[in-house]
């Protein structure tokens, strides 16, 4: 079975600095997605950014990227020039894709405080 | 574009009784997934469905739960005869193919059990 590690609860940030959130996870498969979902207080889960295994480019959305290490199952998030609005919880998320017809595993999430 | 649709936001029910939840995928979208978040959890999957279909159950407890996703209409997760260990907020997400990997979800359904 799969299964996704957030080993930091809570990460605190000063605004416009950049904080950069770990994720690990387990898999015997070869080809996968991996995602960053942020739920802020209103408990919307938002999707930030993904990842298809099978690209060596790390994927990039304005001030998010990630630093995505297969040899390492490691999927790090970087958030550059912090803002207030994006102080939420941060859940790291996997899916296989063979077969396709899996929900997303997550982790337990990590705690995000952007200190003004 | 209209998100996906979750009702109602909040639902409180007595010990015992009957629970439904509504999800409605995005337009287009046939592919409907359930999860469950308890407190300072992630969230955990519960059913896959398409129209008229389970697909996957495997993390739908065996007893009192179930779901449907019918060919008209929204797809309901039903828990039966409610315990406050169901007390939880319940996410649908939907997506446009079963092998698009992203989601999309709702804003979820806060669920206490009295």
């Amino acid at each position: 079975a799969q299964t996704v590690t957030q080993s930091q609860p809570e990460m605190s940030v000063q605004e416009a600095e950049t904080v950069t959130l770990s994720c690990t996870y387990d898999t015997s498969e070869s080809d996968y997605y991996l995602f960053w979902y942020k739920q802020p207080p209103s408990r919307q889960m938002i999707l930030v950014i993904r990842q298809e295994a099978y690209k060596q480019q790390n994927a990039t959305e304005n001030r998010f990227s990630v630093n995505f290490q297969k040899a390492a199952k490691s999927f790090s998030l970087k958030i550059s020039d912090s803002q207030l609005g994006d102080a939420a919880m941060y859940f790291c998320a996997y899916r296989r894709v063979v077969g396709g017809a899996d929900g997303l595993t997550f982790g337990k999430g990590t705690h995000l405080i952007i200190q003004p | 574009n209209a998100g996906v649709m979750q009702n109602p936001r909040h639902l409180v029910r007595r010990r015992g009784q009957e629970a439904r939840l509504r999800c409605s995928p995005m337009k287009g979208h046939s592919h409907v997934y359930w999860y469950r978040q308890l407190p300072e959890e992630g969230l955990k999957f519960m059913v896959y469905l398409q129209k008229e279909n389970i697909i996957d159950e495997s993390g739908m407890p065996k007893e009192r739960f179930s779901a449907e996703f019918p060919k008209e209409g929204p797809s309901i997760l039903r828990i039966q005869q409610v315990v406050r260990g169901d007390s939880a907020a319940y996410f649908c997400a939907s997506s446009l193919t079963s092998w698009s990997g992203e989601q999309y979800f709702g804003p979820g359904t806060r669920l206490t059990v009295t």
